[in-house]
């Protein structure tokens, strides 16, 4: 079935470290993922997205990489900061899924707690 | 800011009303898709319009409903609630229906007793 997962439900870091969120996929045939930030009462907020065409695609202190092998997807943020506390969820795009274009699969969602 | 708003942000309903909620696109966007938000869990996708017509449609019943105007901007109407249509309400709009960025709104809380 459809689904995409995170590992870790909860990631508590120091401020200044550096944070790894994981993600597994499903569907080997998805060509294009996003991570979203979702504050408390907020929507989800675009952080990064990547296509299946490459492994790896850097952003402003955020990394994103994907291995098609094992359908793994991560998000590295350099020198976490307490701005950084959400709810972290990687989406995957399944274009014409269902006669759906441009559906977005999400996770449960990582909540990363950075601590002063 | 995405420039994507919704309306009303909260809502309180009982069970069996109907309840319409709305949503402005991003300037230049034609996509709006609608995803139901349960709490602690992620969004999901229950339909998208593109130019005024049903582009796709997620596992929700016939009840739930949608319409999208000449200007993009859209409703998502729920008929007959349930306890358990009480969620956040999302709404992304998109620039196309091909994997493009879905840029979402603050959500609209509905509370159905």
């Amino acid at each position: 079935g459809e689904s995409v997962g995170l590992h870790l439900p909860t990631l508590s870091v120091q401020e200044g470290d550096n944070s790894i969120i994981n993600c597994a996929y499903s569907n080997s045939a998805s060509d294009y993922f996003i991570w979203y930030k979702q504050e408390s009462g907020k929507g989800p907020q675009f952080i990064i997205d990547i296509r299946s065409n490459m492994d790896k695609r850097q952003g402003q202190r955020v990394t994103v990489l994907l291995n098609k092998t094992v359908k793994h997807l991560s998000l590295q943020i350099a020198a976490t900061q307490p701005g950084d506390s959400a709810v972290y969820f990687c989406a995957e795009n399944m274009g014409d899924y269902g006669g759906a274009t441009n559906k977005l699969i999400f996770g449960t969602g990582t909540l990363l707690a950075v601590q002063p | 800011e995405t420039g994507v708003t919704q309306s009303p942000t909260h809502l309180i309903k009982t069970r069996g009303q109907q309840v319409t909620l709305r949503c402005s696109s991003q300037s230049g966007h034609n996509t709006v898709s609608w995803y139901q938000q349960a709490l602690g869990q992620g969004p999901q996708f229950i339909f998208q319009y593109y130019r005024e017509e049903e582009n796709g449609r997620g596992n929700f019943p016939p009840r739930f409903s949608g319409l999208q105007f000449p200007n993009y901007s859209s409703e998502l109407n729920v008929n007959a609630l349930e306890l358990d249509d009480s969620a956040l309400y999302l709404c992304a709009s998109s620039f196309s229906t091909k994997g493009d960025i879905q840029y979402f709104g603050a959500g609209t809380r509905l509370s159905v007793l």
